[in-house]
């Protein structure tokens, strides 16, 4: 059964650095997400994406972020200076198959980004 | 905006036993979808059912089940024969149908034990 992926599964870094977190969606699926989940707490939408363009994002999608589908499968999260807290995780989601009901948002594992 | 509540923060259950799990959510939409995510220790997100606001009759999958008041707006999950393999967090979430990718809003979890 196809499943949305994401690398690294863990992301240590410094304060202040740059991070890119990747995921594959499922294939011919048309929405992405990215969300996130601080520890102990729920989780929480970050923005969508859908032709190409953001189609919604969050208070919490401040300048900070960005988002980009460079290859037409892989879809990234770029973090451009990291604070504490964004530790947290990192969920990314797609949806969309033509076709299917609910547009169900299907879930990768996630990346635990911890910044130090 | 929508917001979905979980008033209990944790839960335990015996085995083979019985449990309900509690959300409300608020919104003025008419049309929209609820769901119940799973969320295990590995963290992954793992959608255990759904159910689409239009339809009276409740969702069913397997041990799982709803009890869908849309009047009352309220969503609770029923778990029967409880297993040690439902120990996880569980998550309420919320959908509107205003696009195709509009994002999911989460409650804040119930963590639930199931004891041998």
């Amino acid at each position: 059964e196809p499943e949305v992926t994401q690398t690294p599964s863990h992301q240590v870094t410094q304060m202040g650095q740059e991070v890119i977190l990747r995921c594959v969606p499922i294939s011919n699926h048309l929405y992405f997400y990215w969300y996130r989940q601080i520890l102990g707490q729920k989780v929480e939408f970050l923005v969508s994406f859908y032709n190409n363009e953001i189609s919604e994002k969050s208070e919490i999608f401040d300048d900070q972020f960005s988002v980009e589908r460079p290859d037409g499968s892989n879809f990234t999260l770029k973090i451009r200076s990291t604070k504490l807290e964004d530790s947290a995780m990192y969920f990314c989601a797609s949806s969309g198959k033509r076709g299917a009901p609910y547009n169900e948002q299907f879930f990768g594992p996630g990346t635990r980004l911890t910044v130090l | 905006a929508q917001t979905v509540t979980q008033s209990q923060p944790e839960m335990s259950v015996q085995e083979a036993e019985t449990v309900t799990l509690s959300c409300t959510y608020d919104t003025s939409e008419n049309n929209y979808y609820l769901f119940w995510y799973k969320q295990p220790p590995s963290r992954q997100m793992i959608l255990v059912i759904r159910q689409e606001a239009y339809k009276q009759q409740n969702a069913t999958e397997n041990r799982f089940s709803v009890n869908f008041q849309k009047a009352a707006k309220s969503f609770s999950l029923k778990i029967s024969d409880s297993q040690l393999g439902d120990t996880a967090m569980y998550f309420c979430a919320f959908r509107g149908l205003v696009s195709g990718n509009t994002p999911l809003v989460f409650g804040k979890g119930t963590r639930l034990s199931v004891i041998a």
